[in-house]
């Protein structure tokens, strides 16, 4: 069975520190994974997916993540937060031919100017 | 390009009432439709997704329907809607997989449902 933990429902972050946002996924096998971002009233957007192709992925907005099967963890970072990264963040599993998708609960971001 | 829409963006209705939300996608063709649930302080809960017209697959026993009337078009419905139907709903589309990949979902704005 799939199932996604990210830990920690609330990060706060100065404006210009290091955002770090966990997650580990647990999977039978090789995992497709996703990071959404979610600002207020809106629908997810895409960060970036990981589909095997490179353990580092790069995606919108200056975040990335790196897949570590040892740890079985996918975490998002970016180097220097900015206001305008205040949202709640999901991460997602899904399998190979799979039609769903398995969110974690989200972590909410908060940028201190 | 691809765009998704939903409507109506917020709505509040009583216990009991009716619901219909509709969920439509341009710029693809036979696309997977999904619908999910985000309740307070909660991850997502995928309700109901869509390979193709009148194909729907539930994953929890609610109160909830849906359909796919066209190939581009899914609706939520609820005869009587509870209390706890109140959330966030959120519609999504992803390419018809491929063999062997996980298709990225692309998401609506959404719907907040208040019911009272």
């Amino acid at each position: 069975a799939q199932s996604v933990t990210q830990l920690g429902s609330h990060v706060s972050v100065s404006e210009g520190a290091l955002v770090l946002l966990r997650c580990n996924y647990s999977s039978s096998v090789p995992p497709y994974l996703f990071w959404y971002v979610q600002y207020p009233n809106q629908g997810l957007q895409l960060l970036l997916k990981y589909t095997s192709a490179a353990t580092l992925v790069k995606g919108i907005n200056g975040f990335e993540a790196e897949f570590k099967k040892s740890e079985t963890s996918f975490h998002l970072t970016k180097p220097s937060a900015h206001m305008s990264d205040a949202a709640e963040y999901f991460c997602a599993v899904s399998e190979t031919g799979a039609n769903n998708l398995f969110f974690g609960t989200g972590t909410r971001l908060t940028v201190i100017p | 390009s691809q765009t998704i829409h939903q409507w109506p963006a917020t709505l509040v209705q009583p216990v009991g009432s009716p619901l219909s939300l509709e969920c439509t996608v341009e710029g693809t063709s036979n696309p997977n439709l999904y619908w999910y649930r985000q309740a307070a302080g909660r991850g997502l809960q995928l309700l109901f997704y869509s390979v193709g017209i009148g194909q729907i697959s539930s994953e929890v026993p609610q109160n909830l329907s849906a359909s796919r009337p066209q190939d581009r078009q899914f609706i939520l419905s609820s005869k009587k809607l509870l209390l706890s139907d109140s959330g966030f709903y959120l519609c999504a589309w992803s390419i018809r997989g491929l063999a062997g990949g996980s298709e990225t979902q692309y998401f609506g704005p959404g719907t907040r449902l208040l019911v009272l």
